[in-house]
This record gives structure tokens, C-alpha cells and sequence, in this order.
């Protein structure tokens, strides 16, 4: 089964400056990946996805940006942080339910939490 | 209108209690339906999953959905203190979006 990796856990960063956030999948190839981010006491809202090596689709304009240079690697940038960035980032992709790959199961990792001051 | 609608709770009951929650919906093209768990500060795990209607079991854990009523509920029996986490809604028609509801926080009393 896959598995996903995020870093870092957690995250303060000051206002204005730069973010990097890193998403590494195993245990399979070719996989679409997927950031979400959560705001408190809030559902998941989709930023980006990606079904392949350099292609990145946006889901909302907003103040970051998503790149996929390998094919099992997801990283979430932005070149200068606002408050509004504060929550915590999810990396997905997605994998095997019921025996069979299931191109709507959504398999979360264990995210990170920035918090932007 | 939220195309997912989902009672953010919280939700409190006793050890051994029926948990119920549930969401509506608006869309009629949604297909996959998810439940998932999601423990404080950390990423949901799938719990159930559900294709059209109809009803599924896994140990405790019963999903329903109801397509004609675009409405879908969760119940766990025999509820543990292990329960208490935030229980997030999922659905998808035939793309890759998901459309999540907003999460309901169960507490179970030990």
C-alpha cells in the first residue's frame, strides 16, 4: 500500500517570508497528489493537483504555488507568506479500496501546520 | 447552499452509546461517498467507503448512503473513548474532486 510523507510536522514562519513544504509518496508510481488545506473547525479545501511530472492544476488564486519535479514528489511553495496562509497542509494521493485502485479514494498524510506571524 | 452540509456537532455521549452522524448534499451526480477520522492534529484516515447506494459494514462501523434523500449517515456502535476524534464526510462524482463536509467532533465518555 502507499504511504505518504510530509514535512515538517510544524511550522512558524513570519510574515513575508518564504515557504517550502515537502511531499514524498511510496509504494506506487504514477500517482495523482493532491494539496488540501484545512483551517480550523473547517472542511478540506483543495489547492492543487497533479496527475503527472510538471503538470500542476490550481483550484483556487491564491498566494502559493505547486510544483511536482519527480513522480513521487509534491512540493507546496510560496515566495512570500500572508497571515491568511496560516492552517494545516495535506498532501493526498490516491489508492487501493476494495481490492482495486479506486480513482476517487483520496489517502491523506499527516499533514503540517504552519502558522504564519 | 454548501454542495456538503455537515453538523459540526460536538457531539458527546457515553462509552457503549450508537454514534450517528450524517450529511446532506445537493449534488445528484456524487457516486463515492467516504467517511473519514481524523484524531486531533493529524490527517484523516479513510474509515469507510461507499459506492451508490446502499449500506456497508466494517466491525463497528456501519455507512449508509441514500441516494433519492441525497443523504448519507455513519453509525458506530458500542462507542469507545478511541472514538473521539472528528468524523469529516467525503463525496465524489466521477472526477477527482472531493467535496468534504465540515467535520463533526464526537467525544466519547468514558
Amino acid at each position: 500500500s502507499q504511504t505518504i510523507h510530509q514535512w515538517p510536522a510544524t511550522l512558524v514562519q513570519p510574515v513575508g517570508s518564504p515557504l517550502s513544504l515537502e511531499c514524498t509518496v511510496e509504494g506506487t508510481s504514477n500517482p495523482n497528489l493532491y494539496w488540501y488545506r484545512q483551517a480550523a473547525g473547517r472542511g478540506l479545501q483543495l489547492l492543487f493537483y497533479s496527475v503527472g511530472i510538471g503538470q500542476i492544476s490550481s483550484e483556487v488564486p491564491q498566494n502559493l504555488s505547486a510544483s511536482r519535479p519527480q513522480d513521487r514528489q509534491f512540493i507546496l511553495s510560496s515566495k512570500k507568506l500572508l497571515l491568511s496562509d496560516s492552517g494545516f497542509y495535506l498532501c493526498a494521493t490516491e489508492g487501493l479500496a476494495g481490492g482495486g485502485l479506486a480513482k476517487n479514494i483520496q489517502y491523506f498524510g499527516a499533514g503540517t501546520r504552519l502558522s504564519v506571524l | 447552499q454548501k454542495e456538503v452540509e455537515q453538523d459540526p456537532g460536538p457531539l458527546s455521549v457515553p462509552e457503549g452509546a450508537i454514534v450517528s452522524l450524517n450529511c446532506t448534499y445537493s449534488n445528484s451526480a456524487f457516486q463515492y461517498f467516504m467517511w473519514y477520522r481524523q484524531y486531533s492534529r493529524k490527517g484523516p484516515e479513510l474509515l469507510m467507503y461507499t459506492y451508490s447506494s446502499g449500506n456497508k459494514e466494517d466491525g463497528r462501523f456501519t455507512a449508509q448512503v441514500d441516494k433519492s434523500s441525497k443523504y448519507i449517515s455513519l453509525f458506530i456502535r458500542d462507542s469507545q473513548p478511541s472514538d473521539s476524534a472528528t468524523y469529516l464526510c467525503a463525496m465524489s462524482a466521477s472526477d477527482y474532486k472531493l467535496s468534504f463536509g465540515a467535520g463533526t467532533t464526537v467525544t466519547v465518555r468514558a
